[in-house]
C-alpha cells in the first residue's frame, strides 16, 4: 500500500524565517503534486514536479522531487503572514487512474 | 476558462437519506476525480470516471456510486447516509491521462 508522509504536521513560524516541509512516499512514482488550502477552501495548485531533480519555485515557495529518494520537498523562504494555510503533497503512483494519494498535510501558521 | 463546478455547496441531511452530488469538470477535461475529505481520515480517493467508465475506486462501501455523463459531467451519490460521512467531497478534472487534476470548491455535506 502506497503511503504518503508529510512532516511536520504543524508549523509555527516567525515571519522572515524560512523553513521546510518534508514529503516522502513509499513507492515509485515520478509524479508528485503541492497543493495549498486554506480554511474552508477547496485545493489550490502550487506546483507539480513531473522528474527526478524537478525543481519549481513561485515567490516563497520552492518545490523539489527526488524519485530515487522517494521524497519532495517544499521550501519556504521569509515566511509571510499570507503563506498561513495548509499544504498538501500527493503523489499519483500511475497516471492513468486518476487517483492521487495524500499526505495528512502541515498547518502552517506563519505569525507577525 | 470556467474551473470546477460542484453543486451544491452545503447539504445538511439525516441519517439514513441519501444524497446525490454533482460536478462540472473544466470543458475538454474528459476525466473527472472524486474524493472525501475528513479530519480524521484527510483526503481519501473514492472514485474516477473517464469516458462514462468507472476506471478506479478506492477503498468505500458500496453505498457510495456515482456516474459520469457524455458531457464529462459526474455525479456521486451516497446511500444510507451514515454520521460518518460527514465530510467535505471534492471532485477534481483533469484533460487525460498523466495531467494535473483541477479541484472543484467542494460540497460539504453534514449528517445528523
Amino acid at each position: 500500500e502506497l503511503k504518503v508522509e508529510q512532516n511536520p504536521l504543524f508549523l509555527s513560524m516567525q515571519e522572515g524565517k524560512n523553513y521546510t516541509i518534508y514529503c516522502n512516499y513509499s513507492t515509485t512514482s515520478d509524479r508528485l503534486y503541492w497543493y495549498r488550502q486554506d480554511p474552508g477552501k477547496s485545493l489550490e495548485s502550487l506546483f507539480v514536479l513531473l522528474s527526478n531533480g524537478a525543481v519549481k519555485q513561485e515567490g516563497r515557495l520552492m518545490a523539489s522531487l527526488d524519485t530515487k529518494a522517494r521524497l519532495s520537498t517544499l521550501h519556504i523562504t521569509a515566511a509571510v503572514h499570507d503563506l498561513s494555510a495548509t499544504y498538501f503533497c500527493a503523489v499519483d503512483i500511475s497516471g492513468s487512474q486518476g487517483n492521487l494519494i495524500f499526505g495528512k498535510g502541515t498547518k502552517l501558521s506563519v505569525k507577525p | 476558462k470556467a474551473g470546477v463546478t460542484q453543486t451544491p455547496r452545503y447539504l445538511i441531511k439525516t441519517r439514513g437519506q441519501q444524497v446525490t452530488l454533482s460536478c462540472s469538470p473544466i470543458s475538454g477535461h474528459r476525466s473527472v476525480s472524486w474524493y472525501q475529505q475528513t479530519p480524521g481520515q484527510g483526503l481519501q480517493f473514492l472514485f474516477e470516471y473517464f469516458s462514462e467508465t468507472q476506471r478506479n475506486k478506492g477503498n468505500f462501501p458500496g453505498r457510495f456510486s456515482g456516474r459520469q455523463f457524455s458531457n464529462s459531467r459526474s455525479e456521486m451519490n451516497v446511500s444510507t447516509l451514515e454520521l460518518g460521512d460527514s465530510a467535505l467531497y471534492l471532485c477534481a478534472s483533469r484533460i487525460g491521462d498523466y495531467n494535473e487534476q483541477f479541484f472543484g470548491p467542494g460540497t460539504r455535506l453534514t449528517v445528523l
